[in-house]
């Protein structure tokens, strides 16, 4: 069963613009990580945020996540073409299961 | 490192035949997981291995699947009798540690289809 849910399922912007995604889960986590994938790539490790942290940088990417609302967003700035991807959040399986528990993804499209 | 490479990255197979996919984790990896990818279904977990010993196999649709890892470096997926449901893309994925607190590196993924 799918732990988190990305909003909104597709998104399109211009180029420059910046983009928010969001992730919601269930039940307590300890982590919460997001992950992009190209059209015909494997998943790639974005970012990973503790359950103790409010937010966290990498480069262009904003990750926030409140565990009140047992949600996260992710902000990618200025856009690039090549930031067009899926994006997942994953957080934990249950019951300290040794495994991530992938979202249906955000279809991300950055027009030029 | 090379990253996790899978093999094949496209099979395509007739109904009834057997398939094997083929993975090699990064060294040093203890965890390796096997996820397939749908569009009705997204990413589903199969089974993940720890220090090569099958942890949770709740994943696997049913007994036509089945995986190994007799080494560190190695591990199979195998569908016997494939089925046209079947086709997806298979990936393979390790993490240094519990994969809940550090990320996946996964492969680039075996497209199988099933006709």
């Amino acid at each position: 069963s799918q732990q988190g849910e990305e909003d909104p399922q597709a998104l399109s912007i211009q180029e420059g613009e910046n983009a928010t995604m969001n992730c919601s889960y269930k039940t307590s986590i300890n982590n919460l990580q997001w992950y992009r994938q190209n059209s015909g790539r494997g998943l790639v490790h974005l970012i990973l945020i503790r359950s103790n942290e409010r937010e966290k940088h990498s480069g262009r990417l904003r990750v926030t996540l409140d565990t009140s609302k047992k949600s996260s967003s992710l902000l990618i700035t200025a856009s690039r073409a090549a930031d067009t991807a899926s994006y997942f959040c994953a957080t934990p399986g249950p019951q300290g299961a040794q495994k991530l528990v992938f979202g249906q993804g955000t279809r991300l499209t950055i027009n030029p | 490192d090379a990253g996790v490479i899978q093999s094949p990255r496209h099979e395509v197979t007739e109904m009834g035949q057997e398939v094997t996919l083929r993975c090699k984790p990064i060294s040093g990896h203890d965890y390796l997981f096997w996820y397939r990818q749908t569009m009705m279904r997204g990413l589903e977990l199969l089974i993940y291995f720890n220090n090569n010993v099958p942890i949770d196999d709740s994943g696997m649709p049913e007994d036509r699947f089945s995986a190994k890892m007799p080494n560190a470096s190695f591990s199979t997926l195998k569908i016997q009798p494939s089925e046209p449901r079947d086709s997806a893309v298979y990936f393979c994925a390790s993490s240094p540690r519990t994969g809940r607190d550090y990320g996946y590196t996964f492969g680039s993924g075996t497209r199988l289809t099933v006709v």
